[in-house]
């Protein structure tokens, strides 16, 4: 069964700080990945998606790296800004599924 | 595009009183899922619909919970009767293509958030 997980629940830096947020899943056989950003009280706003055969998609100063032999994504957020404060989550989409699964996320804080 | 409308955004009501949530998805998308999200069990898929007609209910809690899809720009949750651990905030998500065959970007609602007293 595919699980995902989100480490750490919680991380705070200061503003300017580059930084990586984790999501790994216990099985590679994925279609694809996405990364969300939720803030508080709000909905899902969908950052990136990398399909299984991409190893990286950027926007911004946002950029979303894909290893599916070893289950891991990374979320790098550069130069970072208080606005990026916010709740992120990964979801993986598993082959012919047309079900996400989820990681718990890791709420970030920016500090200014 | 407007994306993902979800109405009402906030609702309080009684324990046992029927609650309806609506949903109209992206145009164009043919693919709706709804969500709860709460503290505790974090985001747990409901059911989903693709062309309209419910694939998987699964997810579904129980029978006081009810879903339909009556054409391409419109659904609605109900749950009747309401109980307060039904208090959660509902996300609608709508995609474009089949399941499992071709790119599927969720886009997601603002979400209901719902209590139940």
């Amino acid at each position: 069964k595919q699980e995902v997980t989100q480490i750490p629940a919680a991380l705070s830096v200061p503003e300017g700080e580059n930084l990586v947020l984790n999501c790994s899943f216990t099985d590679s056989a994925i279609y694809n990945l996405q990364w969300f950003r939720q803030d508080p009280g709000k909905g899902l706003t969908s950052l990136l998606l990398i399909q299984s055969s991409q190893r990286e998609q950027t926007s911004g100063r946002l950029n979303a790296s894909l290893d599916k032999s070893s289950g891991r994504s990374t979320l790098y957020i550069a130069a970072s800004q208080p606005g990026d404060s916010a709740t992120y989550l990964c979801a993986v989409r598993e082959d012919s599924n047309y079900q996400l699964i989820w990681g718990a996320g890791t709420k970030l804080i920016i500090k200014p | 595009d407007a994306g993902v409308i979800q109405s009402p955004r906030h609702e309080v009501t009684e324990m046992g009183q029927e609650v309806t949530l609506r949903c109209k998805p992206i145009s164009g998308h043919n693919s709706l899922f709804w969500y709860r999200q709460t503290m505790m069990r974090g985001l747990e898929l409901l059911i989903y619909f693709n062309n309209n007609v419910p694939i998987d209910d699964s997810g579904m809690p129980e029978d006081r919970f009810s879903a339909k899809m009556p054409n391409a720009s419109f659904s609605t949750l109900k749950i009747q009767p309401s109980e307060p651990r039904d208090s959660a905030v509902y996300f609608c998500a709508s995609s474009s293509g089949l399941a499992g065959l071709v790119y599927n970007e969720q886009f997601f609602g603002p979400g209901t958030r719902l209590t139940v007293l």
